[in-house]
């Protein structure tokens, strides 16, 4: 099975740097991916990551050590409108299921 | 380009009345898709999950059930709700796009059930 972990909450300040961890036990590895979601609204796609390493979207960026069992996601130059939660989700390694696991996601607010 | 749709928006539904929630996809063929549910504050639970027409996997036991009558439309059922049943319910595609099995999910229906 697939297990993650998130934190449940973080605070930021608008114009700051933030980090949200995700750590990941599970039976096989094809990939993990980030996603956004804003309050009452459907997650929306950030980023993926398969092999070790960083991503860099922009702002954002992912990371990602599959030997440890561990990514980040890193928001820059934090904005209002980042306030969301971010959901970390592991692909599940039957391949033609498509089917991720979702951790229950951290909440970010961003304050003035 | 791709589009997901679902509706109704908003539901409230009576304990032990029917559900029918409907999905449908544009813009691609032969999608993977999903019914998520999502408690207040919490992540999404996988309920089904379909690769093609007729073929449904359940996820968890429960009283809802799924259908897959066309490529790309995608049904979630119950014949008795209960107040546990109450929730965001979203659907979700994935395909080959710039990276496979990302999902792209519908705007969602929230259901009360009172």
């Amino acid at each position: 099975g697939q297990n993650i972990d998130q934190p449940t909450e973080m605070t930021a300040t608008e114009g700051a740097i933030v980090q949200i961890n995700c750590t990941y036990q599970t039976s096989g590895f094809n990939g993990l991916f980030w996603y956004q979601q804003h309050a009452g609204e459907a997650p929306t796609f950030l980023s993926y990551n398969v092999l070790d390493g960083l991503e860099e979207k922009g702002r954002f960026s992912s990371f990602l050590s599959r030997s440890k069992g561990y990514s980040y996601l890193l928001l820059k130059e934090l904005q209002m409108k980042d306030s969301a939660s971010y959901l970390c989700a592991v692909r599940d390694p039957l391949i033609n299921a498509g089917k991720s696991t979702f951790g229950d996601g951290t909440t970010l607010t961003v304050k003035p | 380009s791709q589009t997901i749709h679902q509706w109704p928006a908003t539901l409230v539904q009576p304990v032990g009345s029917p559900l029918s929630l409907e999905c449908t996809v544009e813009g691609t063929s032969n999608p993977n898709l999903y019914w998520y549910r999502q408690a207040a504050g919490r992540g999404l639970q996988l309920l089904f999950y379909s690769v093609g027409i007729g073929q449904i996997s359940s996820e968890v036991p429960q009283n809802l059930s799924a259908s897959r009558p066309q490529d790309r439309q995608f049904i979630l059922s119950s014949k008795k709700l209960l107040l546990s049943d109450s929730g965001f319910y979203l659907c979700a595609w994935s395909g080959l796009g710039e990276y496979t099995d990302t999902q792209y999910f519908g705007p969602g229906t929230r259901l009360t059930v009172l």
